[in-house]
């Protein structure tokens, strides 16, 4: 997974709660991103960040923000978490001079 | 926009078989191609990729091969085991930031 790190790996949340994901990577990755991952549906992006300050909205943002205050961090928040968002995120970054995405290992959320 | 089709599946094979996993692609550009794949319980790993016309990405024992006459990656083995027993999604970036569009995945069940 090329030293992309996500915590945690499983949560439980109730409606309307709210919490963050986090994703790290210590090699100096400009490019992050993450995803979600339904059954039977592939991943969707939900945001990217091109580098630290910056970020834009990907296929699936609405319930999410995101955050890149560092190269090192990309954190997810849910603010009102809803049963929709029960899924498996993955965080992913692409090292210098590559143009593919490594993934890390995931966080299964269930929204209860 | 821009989409991926792959082949539904389970594919199940005995060890020793030939797998072919078919995926079509719709972009406006030129876009680099990809198979990736989940062991179970784990994230993605890259398995091979193209970035161009005629490119064979290899790796593992697969191939796939960059057809943009027919806008297709098919993915192909010569004799799969049982380990190679996941699911496989077939990728593409075309978008600035090497943003990824994905297939819904297609799961390879090997048996002995």
């Amino acid at each position: 997974n090329a030293g992309v790190t996500q915590t945690p790996k499983f949560r439980i949340l109730k409606i309307g709660q709210s919490m963050t994901l986090q994703c790290t990577q210590d090699m100096n990755h400009n490019y992050m991103y993450w995803y979600r991952q339904d059954p039977g549906m592939g991943l969707k992006l939900i945001y990217y960040s091109v580098g630290a300050g910056i970020t834009d909205k990907g296929e699936v943002p609405n319930g999410y923000n995101v955050s890149r205050s560092t190269t090192e961090d990309f954190p997810l928040r849910l603010e009102l978490a809803a049963p929709s968002q029960t899924s498996v995120y993955f965080c992913a970054s692409i090292p210098p001079g590559r143009n593919e995405q490594f993934f890390g290992p995931g966080t299964r959320l269930t929204v209860l | 926009g821009d989409s991926v089709t792959q082949m539904e599946g389970p594919v199940t094979l005995s060890e020793e078989a030939f797998l072919t996993i078919n995926c079509t692609y719709t972009a406006t550009g030129y876009p680099s191609l990809f198979w990736y794949v989940q062991y179970p319980g784990e994230g993605l790993q890259l398995l091979l990729k193209a970035t161009k016309a005629d490119d064979k990405g290899s790796n593992k024992g697969f191939e796939a091969t960059y057809r943009k006459e027919t806008t297709s990656f098919h993915l192909e083995k010569g004799s799969v085991q049982v380990s190679d027993s996941a699911v496989y999604f077939c990728a593409l970036s075309d978008r600035g930031y090497s943003t990824l569009t994905f297939g819904k995945g297609t799961m390879l069940l090997v048996s002995p």
